[in-house]
């Protein structure tokens, strides 16, 4: 099971920092990824970026210079940081499990709604 | 860039097949698509994970393939409960994921 948290209204140039927990299973495990898909209001979806247990991690191209992903094995958890937030971040967040080989998201979190304040 | 249908109309009981392409060549299992449905205010659904492999529960009215240069998403026989956004994704490289725009499919 995932599960995001964040704080739902982020300021125009900050820092959005978002978590998802995992439970029910390992974070350590060797055939998965865990990664961030996002969602504007109206839109479809973005894949954002993708972390391996060992902190390999993959970025979308368009997004790599503002955004950040980390994972923290003892605390059961991965996290995202999107720096100099703008509008067009605003959205749902979505954090999932991908498959390691096939890339495809085998669990999706429920999704946290994030609002960027000007 | 992924490209889908923007919308596609079907009546109940008849079948559907809904495309991804890839702007820069041939869609193949390369790949990897999936196929996702997402309904309004709903968390989107895994339906097909590689190219042609249904995920857990889904029923097998959902089908996968390559058709010509294009992954295709097939519902055969399909239900008022199918009218959904579709999103198809592909693995591109070095780890990177691209989901298509989505297709909205009506039934009526």
């Amino acid at each position: 099971q995932l599960q995001e948290s964040g704080p739902g209204l982020v300021e125009s140039s900050q820092t959005l920092s978002l978590i998802c927990s995992v439970s029910g299973g390992s974070i350590s495990t060797r055939t998965h990824y865990w990664g961030w898909i996002r969602q504007p209001p109206g839109k479809g979806l973005e894949f954002i970026a993708t972390i391996f247990q060992s902190g390999t991690a993959y970025y979308n191209p368009s997004l790599k210079s503002r955004v950040a992903i980390s994972i923290d094995t003892s605390k059961k958890q991965f996290s995202l940081k999107v720096f100099s937030v703008v509008a067009a971040d605003a959205g749902v967040y979505y954090c999932a499990r991908q498959s390691g080989s096939y890339w495809f998201v085998a669990d999706w979190g429920q999704g946290t709604l994030v609002s960027v304040s000007s | 860039v992924v490209t889908q249908e923007p919308s596609f109309s079907v009546s109940p009981g008849e079948t559907v097949t809904l495309t991804c392409g890839l702007s820069s060549g041939p869609v193949s299992r390369d790949h990897y698509p999936s196929w996702y449905q997402q309904t309004p205010g709903q968390v989107p659904r895994t339906l097909i994970e590689i190219t042609d492999s249904r995920s857990s529960g889904v029923p097998d009215r959902f089908s996968g393939s390559i058709l010509g240069n294009k992954a295709a998403l097939t519902i055969t026989g399909a239900l008022a409960d199918d009218e959904a956004t579709y999103y198809c994704c592909l693995y591109l490289r070095f780890g990177v994921s691209v989901f298509g725009g989505g297709t909205k499919l009506t039934v009526l």
